[in-house]
């Protein structure tokens, strides 16, 4: 069955640093996403991604964050400046047409130190 | 715009028991409904979804859920709670805008025991 992938699993960074959050999302799909879960707390929309451009994105995603889509394959959330709130865990996800098909990766788990 | 409500954050059942776990919804039309699953430390699993086809949906591990439209809910049951079914679950809604986001509950964990 297709899979998202996402890499790193974990990544431990400094305060102040940028950090960037790789996924390859299913081959087929056109619409990507990135959520956020804190520790303990419920998965919150970030942003989406479709036709090479944000479609929406929540309060959250404020200018330290940014997503790429800089190949075909890949799909990237960069977070500068990394603060101690931004500690979370990362799930990229895409799917097909229509609101069903969603397939989420394993996740990122992203602490900033 | 869509929300949605899990009532109970903490659920616990005998092993063999009943599993219930409730979700109510708000949406302006008809939703995409979908129950995740999340293990300790690991990712978001689909357990089902809805999708306005049948309202009793089943999904893996034995679980499944009605769509109740008078009632606004999605909740989701199994006959038999068994010990690997102890994690974190998630209901969530399918805006139903351009991005089609989901929108999560704030979760219920479920404990079982022996």
């Amino acid at each position: 069955e297709p899979e998202v992938t996402q890499t790193p699993s974990h990544q431990v960074t400094q305060m102040g640093q940028e950090v960037i959050l790789r996924c390859v999302p299913i081959s087929n799909h056109l619409y990507f996403y990135w959520y956020r879960q804190i520790l303990g707390q419920k998965v919150e929309f970030l942003v989406s991604f479709y036709n090479n451009e944000i479609s929406e994105k929540s309060e959250i995603f404020d200018d330290q964050f940014s997503v790429e889509r800089p190949d075909g394959s890949n799909f990237t959330l960069k977070i500068r400046s990394t603060k101690l709130e931004d500690s979370a865990m990362y799930f990229c996800a895409s799917r097909s047409t229509g609101g069903q098909g969603y397939t989420f990766g394993s996740g990122t788990r992203l602490t900033v130190v | 715009a869509q929300s949605v409500t899990q009532l109970g954050s903490h659920v616990s059942v005998s092993e063999g028991a009943l599993v219930l776990l409730r979700c109510n919804y708000s949406s302006s039309v008809p939703p995409y409904l979908f129950w995740y699953v999340q293990y300790p430390n690991q990712g978001l699993q689909l357990l089902l979804k809805y999708t306005s086809a049948a309202t009793l949906v089943k999904g893996i591990n034995g679980f499944e859920a009605e769509f109740k439209k008078s009632e606004t809910s999605f909740h989701l049951t199994k006959p038999s709670a068994h010990m690997s079914d102890a994690a974190e679950y998630f209901c969530a809604v399918s805006a139903m805008d351009s991005s089609y986001k989901l929108i999560f509950g704030s979760g219920t964990r479920l404990l079982v025991r022996p």
